[in-house]
């Protein structure tokens, strides 16, 4: 299986900050990765695929770059409805698996 | 609007056996191919395996710890993707949800899940 690490394992960072959380794999993806955001007691949500794209209706301040093993996922101004855990996915090889998660707080 | 309804969790007892559903809408559930996403208390996310739609020939693929004990399957008469598990263990005990899929392996729709708890 692929592994998935991610760091850091949670964060604080004050309103209008950027973050950068980085996901790396155990081997080669190429671009295949997503990132989903979950807030407590709820379902996670799809916000980048295929590393960088955007899915429609998340807000242009989240971004993702990266292929090969090494990712990034960037809020560029963070807000405070950013609360919340966020995850990178592989989909390269089945079967599919998760990083560990990076739990967002607001100072 | 894409809906996906989880339902059928409750307490089980270790060995037994239970029957999840999720019931679709807002897409063409035919041609859509499913997943099964679950996460254990305080925990994180495990893909727990996915069923092909019926034009994709509708075969299953399993993470290991489940292979053998459940059981994927989808009635598209009734836009309904199924889990059936059975000797479930303590550890199945989690969050399950149900997911739609884009482009392989790109989780684009979520339900909001069903808890299955296993305790004697």
């Amino acid at each position: 299986d692929i592994q998935m690490t991610q760091s850091p394992s949670s964060l604080s960072a004050s309103v209008g900050d950027r973050v950068t959380i980085t996901c790396q794999a155990s081997q080669d993806i190429s671009n295949n990765l997503n990132w989903y955001q979950q807030k407590p007691g709820k379902a996670p949500k799809l916000l980048i695929y295929d590393a960088s794209n955007l899915e429609t209706g998340v807000p242009s301040r989240f971004s993702g770059s990266g292929s090969g093993t090494d990712f990034t996922f960037t809020i560029s101004s963070l807000q405070p409805e950013d609360i919340a855990t966020y995850y990178c996915q592989q989909y390269d090889n089945l079967p599919f698996t998760f990083g560990p998660g990076t739990k967002v707080d607001v100072k | 609007e894409v809906q996906l309804v989880e339902s059928g969790g409750g307490l089980v007892k270790p060995g037994g056996s239970l029957r999840l559903s999720c019931a679709a809408s807002g897409f063409t559930f035919s041609n859509a191919w499913m997943n099964w996403v679950r996460q254990a208390p305080g925990k994180g996310l495990e893909w727990v395996g996915r069923v092909k739609s019926k034009p994709n020939g509708g075969t299953t693929d399993y993470t290991a710890p489940v292979k053998g004990r459940f059981t994927i399957s989808r009635d598209d008469s009734k836009n309904t993707l199924y889990l059936q598990m059975n000797s479930l263990e303590i550890e199945d005990t989690a969050v399950y949800y149900c997911t739609t899929t884009y482009d392989l392996g790109v989780l684009n729709y979520w339900g909001q899940g069903t808890l299955v708890t296993v305790s004697s």
